[in-house]
């Protein structure tokens, strides 16, 4: 069974300050992995995804993640935070077949001015 | 851009009742899931629906709970006796099947209230 684990239920950062939201997961394939941003009543937006290849990847809004096979962590990370970065993150695994994908419990990003 | 829609946006009805919640997957897509999120907690998978049948659910998938792909557009999720608990946010999604980045498009979500 796959799972995913993230350090940290709430982040508070300043303005420009270096953003890293962790995540580990668990899963007996190689995983295919996602960060997810979701803003207050709104739904899932995808930050970006690991497959295979390169395991530094880049998304959107200038957020980026390495996997670490050893490990077992994909961590987001953005070099300097912006106001409008403040959301719920979620990181989230997918196994092949069904590809249902099973979800950490989140991670609050605050931005201080 | 293609994208899955959901209606209603929010749906509100009482305890006991029956509801329907539609999605709209992207046309090509082949995989259909739901997710619900209830308020502050994390997405949950309910339940995975491809080439007409369910292949997988969970354990929240209980027999209150089904699917449908009524006219090969639509994909909706009935839930037969509604529970105060059964309020959350519900997710639907879609894949190609051929994107081995298993990458799923999400919908805006409903909002079911049972009250």
């Amino acid at each position: 069974a796959q799972s995913v684990t993230q350090l940290g239920s709430h982040v508070s950062v300043s303005e420009g300050a270096l953003v890293l939201l962790r995540c580990n997961y668990s899963s007996s394939v190689p995983p295919y992995l996602f960060w997810y941003v979701q803003y207050p009543n709104q739904g899932l937006q995808l930050l970006l995804k690991y497959t295979t290849g390169a395991t530094l990847v880049k998304g959107i809004n200038g957020f980026e993640a390495e996997f670490k096979k050893s490990e077992t962590s994909f961590h987001l990370t953005k070099p300097s935070a912006h106001m409008s970065d403040a959301a719920e993150y979620f990181c989230a695994v997918s196994d092949e077949g069904a590809g249902k994908s099973t979800f950490g419990d989140g991670t609050t990003l605050t931005v201080k001015p | 851009e293609p994208e899955v829609t959901q209606t209603p946006s929010h749906q509100v009805t009482q305890m006991g009742q029956e509801v329907i919640l539609r999605c709209v997957p992207i046309s090509n897509h082949l995989y259909f899931y739901w997710y619900r999120q209830i308020l502050g907690q994390k997405v949950e998978f309910l339940v995975s629906f491809y080439n007409n049948e369910i292949s997988e659910k969970s354990e929240i998938f209980d027999d209150q709970f089904s699917v449908e792909r009524p006219d090969g557009s639509n994909f909706t999720l009935k839930i037969r006796s509604t529970k105060l608990e059964d309020s959350a946010m519900y997710f639907c999604a879609s894949r190609w099947q051929a994107d081995f980045s298993y990458e799923q498009y999400f919908g805006p979500g409903t909002r079911l209230t049972v009250t």
